[in-house]
């Protein structure tokens, strides 16, 4: 089945930019979405399609993907940012949804 | 305004029962997959069934496939979760979620709570 590998946790100071990279074998073939989760609420989509981002979610937020690895991007972070981060990508070959172990964005 | 709200959580016993319930508004329901995933407590997400918008397709991850069969009634505008057989390990908060074209959630429920104890 297929993998997504996160860091498990992010540190960035207030004002600086943050990465959250997701790892999976030729993952810059697949549509990669990301979802905020902070603490005791639901989840919320923060960028899609690899780098489209929904109405409402700031600029500062960011996505590219290539190769193995996709990466969100968080500019000029605010202590509102801290939450936990997920990637997900559809496998095609096992006809599931499948999602990142999550990382912990810290801002210190 | 799109709201997804989940019910039927609460605590069960093991090897019982529980059937969730989802209910959508402020979209058009039957234009879209939907989705269920769970989160463990301090845990990541898990993904667990997904079913297409007129239910020709279902979707179920491996750790409930044979336990878990996922529905929806169109005309209530809601979405089902039938669990049986349920273990510890089904503990969790359950979501429902609305897919986007490229299997993206594009929003998703505050989710209900499943304790299954003894």
């Amino acid at each position: 089945s297929y993998v997504l590998t996160q860091p498990p946790s992010v540190s960035v100071a207030p004002g600086r930019t943050a990465r959250i990279t997701c790892g999976g074998n030729n993952i810059g073939s697949k549509s990669v979405h990301w979802y905020q989760q902070k603490a005791g609420q639901a989840p919320v989509l923060v960028i899609y399609y690899d780098s489209d981002r929904p109405s409402g979610i700031p600029e500062r937020f960011s996505g590219s993907n290539s190769g193995n690895t996709a990466t969100l991007t968080i500019s000029r972070v605010e202590a509102g940012d801290e939450a936990d981060y997920y990637c997900q990508v559809w496998d095609n070959s096992s006809d599931r949804v499948v999602f990142g172990g999550g990382t912990k964005l810290t801002v210190l | 305004e799109v709201q997804l709200v989940e019910s039927g959580g609460g605590l069960v016993k093991p090897g019982g029962s529980l059937r969730l319930s989802c209910a959508a508004s402020g979209f058009t329901f039957n234009n879209y997959n939907m989705n269920w995933v769970r989160q463990a407590p301090g845990k990541g997400l898990e993904w667990v069934s997904s079913i297409s918008g007129r239910s020709s397709h279902t979707y179920y991850a491996d750790s409930v496939k044979g336990r878990f069969t996922i529905s929806r009634d169109n005309a209530k505008n809601s979405l089902y979760l039938q669990m049986n057989s349920l273990t510890a390990e089904d503990t969790a908060v359950y979501h429902c979620a609305r897919e986007g074209e490229q299997w993206e959630l594009l929003t998703w429920g505050q989710g209900t709570l499943v304790t299954v104890s003894s």
